[in-house]
């Protein structure tokens, strides 16, 4: 079925580096979703793109969607332990009805 | 997740049995959904509901049903023909085109 990529599955960073996971569609994204699940717990949402090219920024968080709508990506800029998790893109890809989700970048932050 | 409440939060499940996972919601949410995720590999959907008294496959159907006779609810049966139900199965639900919310899971164990 249609899906949608996400890399790295694992990223090991000091605290105060930055991070960054990578989301990719082989067809067009309607929009494009993130969510954050912490360990033990569930997705919670994050921000939602829509248009091509947009960037949208939550504190030291910044979310780009690409040009042709098919990829994205999330940039933390300074880690904090706080921002430990599984971080997951979300899309509409090409005739799908439903929301995929990458298969996620497991952050930790090593203090 | 407010307004997404799913019981039991751990299940144990024997040889043959079939067992049901509870999903309620108060957020009057036309739609509802039903994931499963196991380690390193995201959310892959069962089954979702648009609206009352409808509901369809998913990517990951086989040896799962579910019923949605109200709105609130949304219960996800395992059935014995499920061979390998051990994982983190996460309920979540929207409206139209919004991000989804999610419950915090039940984690299904095989006895």
């Amino acid at each position: 079925g249609q899906q949608v990529m996400q890399i790295p599955q694992y990223q090991h960073v000091q605290e105060g580096e930055d991070f960054t996971t990578y989301c990719n569609s082989s067809t067009t994204l309607s929009n494009i979703q993130w969510y954050k699940q912490r360990p033990g717990g569930h997705p919670v949402f994050l921000i939602q793109l829509v248009k091509s090219g947009e960037v949208k920024k939550q504190k030291r968080l910044t979310f780009q969607f690409g040009e042709a709508k098919k990829n994205s990506s999330l940039h933390i800029t300074a880690t904090q332990t706080t921002d430990v998790g599984t971080y997951f893109c979300a899309g509409v890809p090409g005739s799908a009805r439903q929301l995929t989700f990458g298969s996620g970048t497991q952050l930790t932050v090593l203090p | 997740d407010g307004g997404i409440t799913q019981s039991p939060k751990y299940l144990f499940r024997k040889e043959g049995q079939n067992v049901t996972l509870s999903c309620e919601q108060n957020l009057n949410h036309d739609a509802m959904y039903w994931y499963r995720q196991d380690p390193g590999q995201g959310l892959r959907l069962i089954y979702y509901s648009q609206i009352v008294n409808d509901f369809q496959k998913g990517d990951i159907a086989e040896g799962y049903s579910v019923s949605r006779e109200k709105k609130e609810s949304f219960p996800l049966t395992v059935t014995s023909a499920q061979k390998n139900p051990t994982a983190f199965y996460l309920c979540a639900s929207n409206r139209g085109n919004q991000p989804q919310h999610f419950g915090d899971g039940t984690r299904l164990s095989i006895l």
